[in-house]
């Protein structure tokens, strides 16, 4: 079974509104954390945001939050007021120390395209 | 923040040929790395994890022998594709943990490096 699923292989957004990247994730471990990264066109892995399998509260930095729902094992990204720099492949990640130790692994991703 | 620089950014070789990628961490020390592949538009597949001072463990179906990963000091990791074949080019991209750091520590990332062989 995958370990993360992200479901939309495209997204697109008009500029300034907001939009939600879908994952889903399967683990056995009970404690775990979630990754999203952004992955612009030249290749770097940008960090955005995190969220503990602990953690009561949904992660939010900036213009990022995080749709944490554990119970269904999804964690979804919600850009609000999207901007042109936006556009990007993202993947969700998720590391689970007591079965893989500090590796990350990756969702499929989404390319989202943001439009003017 | 930590920072991980990879070199070459872009490298075109000849088939038969091999050719190193060197991932180096600037202001930390990085006890393990990883070394991960992508193709286009598809997601990171990780290669092999390598921790300083020992042997790299690869992931199933990873040719160990094509794909030599040295992490020799806790500056520097190695990436040698060895007789690289059309098949071979993808992008490669390292990332590196430094020692204590919790599991809700972010990985980060060198800026990756895209080989072609011809």
């Amino acid at each position: 079974a995958q370990k993360i699923t992200q479901t939309q292989p495209g997204m697109f957004v008009q500029e300034k509104e907001a939009v939600t990247l879908d994952c889903t994730y399967d683990t056995s471990d009970q404690s775990y954390g979630l990754f999203w990264y952004k992955q612009p066109s030249s290749g770097e892995m940008i960090f955005l945001i995190y969220q503990g399998s602990y953690d009561e509260q949904n992660a939010t930095e900036g213009r990022y939050s995080l749709n944490f729902q554990k119970a269904r094992k999804s964690a979804n990204l919600v850009i609000s007021a999207s901007q042109l720099g936006d556009s990007a492949m993202y993947f969700c990640a998720m590391r689970e120390p007591q079965t893989s130790g500090s590796r990350l692994t990756f969702g499929e991703g989404t390319q989202l395209t943001v439009n003017p | 923040g930590a920072v991980v620089s990879q070199h070459p950014s872009r490298v075109i070789c000849k088939s038969g040929t091999s050719v190193k990628i060197e991932c180096r961490s600037l202001d930390f020390q990085a006890t393990t790395m990883f070394w991960y592949r992508q193709f286009p538009k598809q997601s990171l597949m990780l290669m092999a994890t390598s921790n300083e001072g020992s042997k790299a463990t690869y992931e199933q179906g990873v040719e160990k022998d094509k794909f030599l990963i040295n992490h020799a000091s806790l500056t520097l990791s190695t990436l040698t594709v060895t007789s690289a074949h059309p098949e071979d080019s993808s992008f490669y991209i390292c990332s590196a943990r430094g020692p204590g750091v919790s599991y809700n520590s972010p990985l980060h990332f060198g800026n990756g490096t895209r080989l072609t062989v011809t």
